[in-house]
């Protein structure tokens, strides 16, 4: 059974950087995009970004100048970086697989989610 | 960006009761429009994609259509654990996007 599981600091100051880890576990890391997804508090979801494992990427315009999503496929992780954060990033950060080729799903296994909180 | 308009944000049901949640694209997305379920604290979950494919494991009383830009998520006899908010999200065209979710309360 695929698993994903992720990890990273908590609590950041205004202006650090945010950065997380995603691991995947129990299933093929190839031939398939991985995903970061973000929910700020009672909030509904936006996707952040997300790496096929050559290392291609794509960005949501929005935060695509301060993102840089990165993979290590020798250890099956992707890691999210994102610097100047402020407290409009304050979210519970998703890492998430997109299947993609002749019937794409959508995201169909999630991470457990990490809240993140940008507080001076 | 295609817009993902979600309707309604909130939905009052009982148990047993046929329940129907829009979600209308900006833009056609052919058939590419995912429905997932998310309850307090945890991560989203994978119903429907394609429009009406459901998802390994997903009960049948799920059940997902399409009508040009307009999609559709019915629970055909809600139970206790469909309680839930729900949200459609377009993946035919970057950046990705998602509605803004509908809360089903009892």
């Amino acid at each position: 059974q695929v698993q994903l599981q992720q990890w990273g600091a908590g609590l950041l100051k205004p202006s650090e950087t945010l950065s997380l880890t995603c691991a995947v576990f129990g299933g093929p890391f190839s031939g398939y995009y991985w995903n970061w997804i973000r929910q700020a508090p009672g909030k509904g979801l936006e996707w952040v970004g997300e790496i096929y494992h050559s290392g291609s990427t794509n960005y949501n315009p929005s935060l695509k100048s301060r993102v840089t999503i990165s993979v290590d496929t020798s250890k099956n992780e992707f890691s999210l970086e994102l610097t100047s954060v402020t407290a409009a990033d304050t979210a519970v950060y998703y890492c998430a697989r997109r299947k993609m080729g002749l019937n794409p799903k959508g995201f169909d296994y999630w991470g457990q989610g990490t809240l993140v909180t940008v507080s001076s | 960006d295609i817009q993902m308009t979600q309707s309604p944000s909130t939905l009052s049901a009982s148990v047993g009761d046929r329940v129907t949640i829009t979600c209308r694209a900006s833009q056609s997305i052919s058939p590419w429009l995912a429905w997932y379920q998310q309850k307090p604290g945890k991560a989203p979950k994978l119903l429907i994609y394609k429009a009406s494919t459901l998802e390994d494991g997903v009960p049948p009383r799920f059940s997902g259509s399409r009508s040009e830009t307009e999609f559709t998520l019915t629970i055909s006899s809600l139970q206790p654990d469909d309680f839930a908010t729900y949200y459609c999200q377009q993946y035919s065209d970057y950046p990705w996007m998602f509605g803004q979710g509908t809360k089903v309360e009892i």
